[in-house]
């Protein structure tokens, strides 16, 4: 079974500082896709940012980082530079990426972090 | 990037009523669609995994003779809620698996059920 842990319910940071959302997770996998989603107010899921387990470069997409510590199952998304349009749910998800086929899995989602940014 | 489409984005029904949703995959084919139900300020829980012409993987405590998902195609999957009741309004969303994509999932933009 797969398990994503978001500790942190909301946060706030002020306008154009970097903010670190936590992930953990738990598999009994050997490959798996780790996953950050942003859901505005609207409820659409905006894809942010990909990790594979054997990717060995933190995965980077312009202000998004991920902090990807393999051996400590932690995924953190890194935002540099918040702005206010950057105030949403953030959802850290992930995959088993196994091979033997059988299709795909859908993905295993954390409680979310409510990000708010203040001016 | 790929789009996904679901079709009503809100919708509002009586009880006892069937609602059928839409998720559409406009510029690929998706091999694998996944529906997911959200309730207010919660996470997205998978509800079943949807084949293109097979039926499809329901999750543990998801009732299959009340959410009818159908697959028939490799760009569409329909979600049906059968004599829908008020514990059934939720949010829901499907995403779509690119045939050639490794990792990541699309997903539509959510349809609202509402039903009264």
């Amino acid at each position: 079974a797969q398990k994503i842990t978001q500790t942190q319910p909301g946060m706030f940071v002020q306008e154009k500082e970097a903010v670190t959302l936590d992930c953990t997770y738990d598999t009994s996998d050997q490959s798996y896709g780790l996953f950050w989603y942003k859901q505005p107010s609207s409820g659409e899921m905006i894809f942010l940012i990909y990790q594979g387990s054997y990717d060995e470069q933190n995965a980077t997409e312009g202000r998004y980082s991920l902090n990807f510590q393999k051996a400590r199952k932690s995924a953190n998304l890194v935002i540099s530079a918040s702005q206010l349009g950057d105030s949403a749910m953030y959802f850290c998800a992930m995959r088993g990426l196994r091979d033997s086929g059988g299709g795909a899995d859908g993905l295993t989602f954390g409680k979310g972090t409510h990000l708010i940014i203040q001016p | 990037g790929a789009v996904v489409s679901q079709h009503p984005s809100r919708v509002i029904c009586k009880s006892g009523t069937s609602v059928k949703i839409e998720c559409r995959s406009l510029d690929f084919q998706a091999t694998t669609m996944f529906w997911y139900r959200q309730f207010p300020k919660q996470s997205l829980m998978l509800m079943a995994t949807s084949n293109e012409g097979s039926k499809a993987t329901y999750e543990q405590g998801v009732e299959k003779d009340k959410f009818l998902i159908n697959h028939a195609s490799l760009t569409l999957s329909t979600l049906t809620v059968t004599s829908a009741h008020p514990e059934d309004s939720s949010f829901y969303i499907c995403s779509a698996r690119r045939a050639s994509s490794a990792g990541e999932l699309f997903f539509g933009e959510g349809s609202r059920l509402t039903v009264l």
